[in-house]
């Protein structure tokens, strides 16, 4: 059974810092992994898709990579600003569902 | 608006009533997923259509829950009886499957939710 798990479950940290957020899973058996945004009671955006069998993908001041082999994703966030805070995900896909991780609550303080 | 869209956003119901929530996925998408998401939890798989057909059920989906897609366009959710424990976020989203690919690149695009509130 996949599990994904996120670490840290909270960050906090002063604008213009990179980070790097990470998440695990358990088997290495995915199609594909997604890292998504959540605002406060809002719904899920989307930001990248690594296919199983690439290594990074990258928008803007996201580069997000993929280990499958040590069951590692991991999002690295460039110059934050505060408009990045936000809750972030990740999501293992095993063909029909997602399998989700309880998310990393970032703070950006300005 | 091309997203996908959900229909009410915010539902409160008494303890014992019947919901129905509505999915329109992007037009062009043949998947269409159903998600349940609890307070500072991940989502939750709860069932999936491909076109018309509903191919799977997580156990999450009680006997008091059924969703629909008939003309695999839209979906509706049911939810009978409600409890307390139905309060959550339920999630619509949708992709796009290419006939005989694999699902390596089955990117699935989000609504914005309904948040059910069961007094």
């Amino acid at each position: 059974k996949q599990e994904v798990t996120q670490i840290p479950a909270a960050l906090s940290v002063p604008e213009g810092e990179n980070l790097v957020l990470n998440c695990s899973f358990t088997d290495s058996a995915i199609y594909n992994l997604q890292w998504f945004r959540q605002d406060p009671g809002k719904g899920l955006t989307s930001l990248l898709l690594i296919q199983s069998s690439q290594r990074e993908q990258t928008s803007g001041r996201l580069n997000a990579s993929l280990d499958k082999s040590s069951g590692r994703s991991t999002l690295y966030i460039a110059a934050s600003q505060p408009g990045d805070s936000a809750t972030y995900l990740c999501a293992a896909d095993s063909n029909y569902q997602l399998i989700w991780g309880a998310g990393t609550k970032l703070i950006i303080k300005p | 608006d091309t997203g996908v869209s959900q229909d009410p956003r915010h539902k409160i119901t008494k303890r014992g009533q019947n919901v129905t929530f509505r999915c329109d996925p992007i037009s062009e998408h043949n998947r269409l997923y159903w998600y349940r998401q609890t307070l500072g939890q991940g989502p939750e798989f709860l069932t999936y259509f491909q076109n018309e057909a509903q191919l799977e059920k997580s156990r999450l989906l009680s006997d008091r829950f059924s969703a629909e897609r008939p003309k695999g366009s839209f979906s509706t959710l049911e939810i009978q009886r409600t409890e307390q424990g139905d309060s959550a976020m339920y999630l619509c989203a949708s992709s796009l499957q290419l006939a005989g690919g694999s699902s390596s690149y089955n990117e699935q695009f989000f609504g914005p939710g309904t948040r059910l509130t069961v007094l």
